[in-house]
Parts: C-alpha cells; structure tokens; sequence
C-alpha cells in the first residue's frame, strides 16, 4: 500500500508557483521520497528525490519538513505542459518495489 | 542517450490467447521493473528483474511471468488472456534495483498497450 496522501487534484494559473502537498507521516529514517509525474498515456517520468534536506533540480525543488512527516513539490513557473497527474512515493531502501498510490492530478490554467 | 524501449506500442488480442511484450532498458542498466496499469487499480506492480533473477513479485496470478535475458532486456508474457488483462503496460529500468541500500531512480518506457477483445 502507498504511504502517502496527497490531494486528488489542484489547479494552477500558468507562469504562477505549482506546490504540491504530501503526507508521509509513517515515513521512517532510511526511507526517500521521490516524485515522478505522468502526462497522460505516457509511461511515469522521474522528477526528483529526497532523503532529508531539500533538493532542487532542473525541474522542480523539494521541501521535506524538518520532521520528514511531508514534503512540497514545488514548479517554479507552472506551464500548460506541467499538466499531469503528480505522484509521492515513499519507499526504502533495499528490496521494496516503488508503490504509486492515486497522485495529484495537477491542471495548469491558462 | 536511448531510453527504454517497449515494443508492441500498441496491440490486439482475443480471450484465451497469449501475449509477450518486450522491453529494452537504457544501456548499463541491470533492473527491469514490470508495470501494469488500468483505470480502476492505477499502476500496479508485476515483477522486478536483476541480473537475469526475478527479485520482487507482485500479487499477480501466475499467468503472468517474465525473464530478463543475458544483455538486460526483458520480455513479459501472460498466458490464457482474460477481458480485466487490458491495461497499459509499463517497464522501468534502473542502474542498480531494488536491492540498493541507497536510491534507485527508475526510468519508464511509453507502455505496451494491450487490448483484450
């Protein structure tokens, strides 16, 4: 089963911040975060990951709170091609398989 | 630098018969993840190949199996098709698998679409 909540969807306004909330509040000390995102019809696509300190890459920024129980993805300037369905995953290390759970489908607005 | 590569994208079959579809992960890669996703059950685990081992399974009957051959690629199979098999089906292909003590960032192919008639 997934660890995560996340919101089922979100909108947001094109050229404006897209933060996108996750719950993993069960999550322990060895185990990632990672985000990916699916546009639809075409297979997942890695975004970015996290263990405890905040990442950014050239897609998106990760905020972990100090306490690891949730994260933010944050896309700095949302474009109508930033319009998929958003996932958290929380998995540990070793021999577990990456659980997707419902995601956030994301609607960037013209 | 090519990606994961699934072949058939797209493809018809009739109840009872059986499919394989196939996946060539990107270069260097030694893990091959199989993924099946259908509008009720999102995307499920099916099995995870390493080094020609399978190392994870997921709660799929037996009907369904893979193997991963000598140079990493991997083919899935399911035998005795039934309606419910019609899904997208996803590979995701990783440097080190499931069993890396650190991260393990999977890389997806664009699916085997599979219709079941």
């Amino acid at each position: 089963d997934a660890k995560t909540t996340q919101p089922p969807s979100m909108d947001c306004a094109e050229g404006r911040a897209a933060n996108l909330p996750c719950n993993h509040s069960t999550i322990s000390g060895n185990e990632y975060v990672y985000w990916y995102r699916q546009i639809h019809s075409q297979g997942p696509q890695y975004i970015i990951h996290g263990l405890k300190n905040n990442e950014t890459n050239e897609m998106a920024s990760l905020i972990i709170t100090e306490d690891r129980k949730s994260s933010t993805l944050i896309l700095p300037h949302a474009t109508l091609r930033d319009t998929a369905v958003y996932y958290c995953i929380v998995r540990s290390p070793g021999n577990t398989p990456l659980v997707f759970g419902k995601g956030t489908r994301l609607s960037v607005i013209a | 630098k090519a990606g994961v590569t699934q072949t058939p994208r797209y493809l018809i079959k009739t109840r009872g018969q059986q499919v394989t579809l196939s996946c060539s992960p990107i270069s260097g890669h030694r893990s091959v993840s199989w993924y099946q996703q259908t509008p009720g059950q999102g995307l499920q685990f099916l099995f995870e190949y390493f080094s020609e081992t399978q190392r994870n399974k997921g709660n799929f009957p037996g009907r369904f199996s893979g193997r991963q051959f000598s140079n990493s690629r991997s083919e899935m199979n399911v035998s005795t098709l039934e309606l419910g098999d019609s899904a997208l089906y996803l590979c995701a292909s990783s440097l080190v698998g499931t069993g890396s003590s650190g991260a393990n960032v999977l890389t997806f192919g664009a699916g085997s679409r599979l219709t079941v008639l």
